[in-house]
């Protein structure tokens, strides 16, 4: 079964943290992306990656850095939490040029 | 750029046809998904249209008029199970990779 796995499911932060959010999947996938969701906002693309140590600028990247070292795992760091950007982390895969994203649970953070 | 416009919130009854329209403006489009996110959940891909016409997937149809920039997701035989949120994906190109842009998401209410 195809599976994208994110590391948690709720993270509480202080502002100025550097706060790491994990995902791996476990298909083979070429493609990579973290999403942001905020009600009324939908889904906006952060970051992502078509290939290792590959990574493109998203439409709301400020704020935030990536990092693929590895073809299963992408990993969104935000370098210095701030209250604006508690949110729920979204993370997806696609194969190739596939038609499917495939996502993680979520994980929901909170910076106080 | 590209950006999506549909419905904030439709409200339906079990049993019946609801349909879910989005309009979309894009620099350059390979094809809409629709996907599907219980509260709490993951979004799930549902359909995806790349050319003009109708996919029926069980209850479920989409519809897509290149010409139009427009389609939709048509849930029939509406179930309790069904209310959650959808949200359309444009599929686009951006460097090597197609990327999948979402919009803002219709939450469908199904009302007993």
């Amino acid at each position: 079964d195809v599976k994208v796995t994110q590391s948690s499911r709720y993270l509480v932060k202080r502002t100025g943290e550097k706060v790491f959010l994990e995902c791996v999947q476990d298909m083979d996938h070429e493609n990579m992306f973290w999403y942001r969701q905020d009600p009324g906002l939908g889904l906006r693309l952060i970051y992502f990656s078509y290939d290792v140590k590959m990574k493109e600028k998203g439409d709301i990247p400020e704020g935030y850095s990536v990092s693929r070292e590895k073809k299963e795992r992408f990993s969104l760091i935000l370098e210095s939490a701030s209250t604006n950007q508690t949110s729920m982390y979204l993370c997806a895969s696609i194969k190739g040029s596939g038609r499917e994203a495939f996502f993680g649970q979520g994980t929901r953070l909170t910076v106080v | 750029g590209q950006s999506l416009e549909q419905p904030s919130e439709v409200t339906a009854v079990e049993g019946a046809i609801v349909q879910i329209n989005c309009t979309y403006q894009t620099s350059g489009f390979y094809g809409l998904s629709w996907y599907q996110q219980h509260d709490g959940g993951a979004p799930t891909f549902l359909s995806y249209n790349a050319l003009d016409g109708l996919e029926e997937t069980g209850r479920f149809s989409s519809f897509l008029s290149r010409s139009d920039s427009y389609g939709y997701l048509l849930l029939q035989e509406l179930q309790m199970k069904d209310s959650a949120s959808y949200f359309c994906a444009v599929r686009g190109p951006s460097g090597g990779s197609y990327i999948p842009t979402f919009g803002r998401g219709t939450s469908l209410i199904v009302h007993p």
